[in-house]
């Protein structure tokens, strides 16, 4: 079975700095996807970033970029020019496709310093 | 619709009674998930229905929890004999249903059984 971990429960940063939220997964599959969701107190759970894992280029959005190292299995988040908004918790999630949906971590609380 | 919508949003209900979280997937998507998420934890998957498939049932916690899809389109989540563990939030995803699809959530059902 697929399994997801985020090794930081919290991270706080300065606003306008960068911050790298950590996660890496163990999978035997060669083809699978990956994602960033954001969820802000509003519970809503909203895609940040995604990354396909034949694809060799890290996945960009914006102020958001991973750094997907498929040989060691990681998935890290890096935000740039941290914004008030940013305030979330932060899930890694895996996906092989098909039935078994996403796989989670359990999640980084993102904390934004004015 | 435009989104994935969840209702109630939140519910109250005392231990034994049975509730009903519904869910309406966004227009023209096949698959559809329902996920658990207990306090400070990630999403745990509860139950997946592809199209008119019969549905895989394999996170249901318990013979408590049912799901059911009618017309391919709005779901209905059960918890029969509510116990205070079922406190949670319960939410909802849909994605059009192929390998490695974005898969959009609703906001969520906020269930407190006291």
């Amino acid at each position: 079975a697929q399994t997801v971990t985020q090794s930081q429960p919290e991270m706080s940063v300065q606003e306008a700095e960068t911050v790298t939220l950590s996660c890496t997964y163990d999978t035997s599959e060669s083809d699978y996807y990956l994602f960033w969701y954001k969820q802000p107190p509003s519970r809503q759970m909203i895609l940040v970033i995604r990354q396909e894992a034949y694809k060799q280029q890290n996945a960009t959005e914006n102020r958001f970029s991973v750094n997907f190292q498929k040989a060691a299995k990681s998935f890290s988040l890096k935000i740039s020019d941290s914004q008030l908004g940013d305030a979330a918790m932060y899930f890694c999630a895996y996906s092989g496709g098909g039935a078994d949906g996403l796989t989670f971590g359990k999640g980084t609380h993102l904390i934004i310093q004015p | 619709g435009a989104g994935v919508s969840q209702s109630p949003s939140n519910k109250v209900t005392e231990k034994g009674k049975d509730v009903e979280l519904r869910c309406d997937p966004i227009s023209g998507h096949t698959a559809l998930y329902w996920y658990r998420q207990s306090l400070g934890q990630g999403l745990e998957f509860l139950i997946y229905f592809q199209g008119n498939s019969a549905p895989d049932k394999s996170g249901l916690p318990s013979d408590r929890f049912s799901a059911e899809r009618t017309g391919g389109s709005v779901s209905t989540l059960t918890i029969q004999r509510t116990q205070q563990e079922d406190s949670a939030v319960y939410l909802c995803a849909s994605t059009l249903g192929l390998e490695g699809n974005t898969i959009y959530f609703g906001e969520g059902s906020w269930l407190t059984v006291v």
